[in-house]
């Protein structure tokens, strides 16, 4: 199983601030045939299901603002707040669907500091 | 709009079984591979199966195979999940997903059913 790994486990940054949140898989995750990274990342809110943000590593989602962005290769992949905001205290996961089973990352809790 | 509904969440004793349901509405369930994810109480998201639009493909994580069973009626738009044997690490909210045709994402996931295993 391809076990991918988060760090930091959390995180406080001021309104305003950057937030970067990397991953990293115990494989590579980018398929040579299409030359993809199979990497997605969600957003999780108390209560709530999964949002998608990102994926193939830096695709956004339909409706996701710009200041969330996605960047990497193989197998160090990066989530970047470029300005947080009150609403995007949540907890992300990183999740690679290259391979069966698929896995997610442990979580990184972001908050206001 | 897509709508998937979790439901048959409940308390269950250890070795016990459940049976979940998921109800699609809004797209064409038939044509779509779907997934089940869960979560442990204050933990991270497991990926628990998957099944092909067509059933001909099932797929589960190693700690619920021969135990869980993922099956899906097409005629009544409703992914289920059987759970057998059931654990006290079972303990869970369990999520249905519809993968995306083409990008293999899950985009779109249900509110979720909490399962609870105790004695």
């Amino acid at each position: 199983d391809i076990v991918m790994t988060q760090s930091p486990d959390s995180l406080a940054v001021s309104l305003g601030e950057r937030a970067t949140i990397n991953c990293r898989s115990s494989q590579n995750i980018l398929y040579n045939s299409d030359n993809k990274n199979y990497l997605a990342w969600y957003q999780q809110k108390p209560g709530q299901p999964p949002k998608l943000l990102i994926y193939w590593a830096s695709t956004r989602a339909s409706g996701v603002p710009d200041r969330f962005s996605g960047s990497g290769s193989g197998t160090d992949f990066t989530l970047t707040i470029s300005s947080l905001q009150a609403e995007d205290v949540a907890v992300y996961y990183c999740h690679q669907y290259y391979s069966t089973p698929r896995t997610f990352g442990q979580g990184t809790k972001v908050e206001i500091k | 709009q897509v709508q998937l509904v979790e439901s048959g969440g409940g308390v269950v004793q250890p070795g016990r079984s459940l049976s979940l349901s998921c109800a699609a509405s809004g797209f064409s369930f038939s044509t779509y591979v779907m997934h089940w994810v869960r979560q442990a109480p204050g933990k991270g998201l497991e990926w628990v199966a998957a099944m092909w639009h067509d059933g001909s493909n099932k797929n589960y994580v190693g700690s619920v195979k021969g135990r869980f069973t993922i099956s899906r009626d097409n005629s009544k738009n409703t992914l289920y999940l059987n759970m057998n044997s059931l654990r006290v690490e079972d303990t869970a909210v369990y999520y249905c997903a519809r993968e995306e045709k083409g990008d293999y994402v899950l985009h779109y996931w249900g509110q979720g059913t909490l399962v609870t295993v105790s004695s």
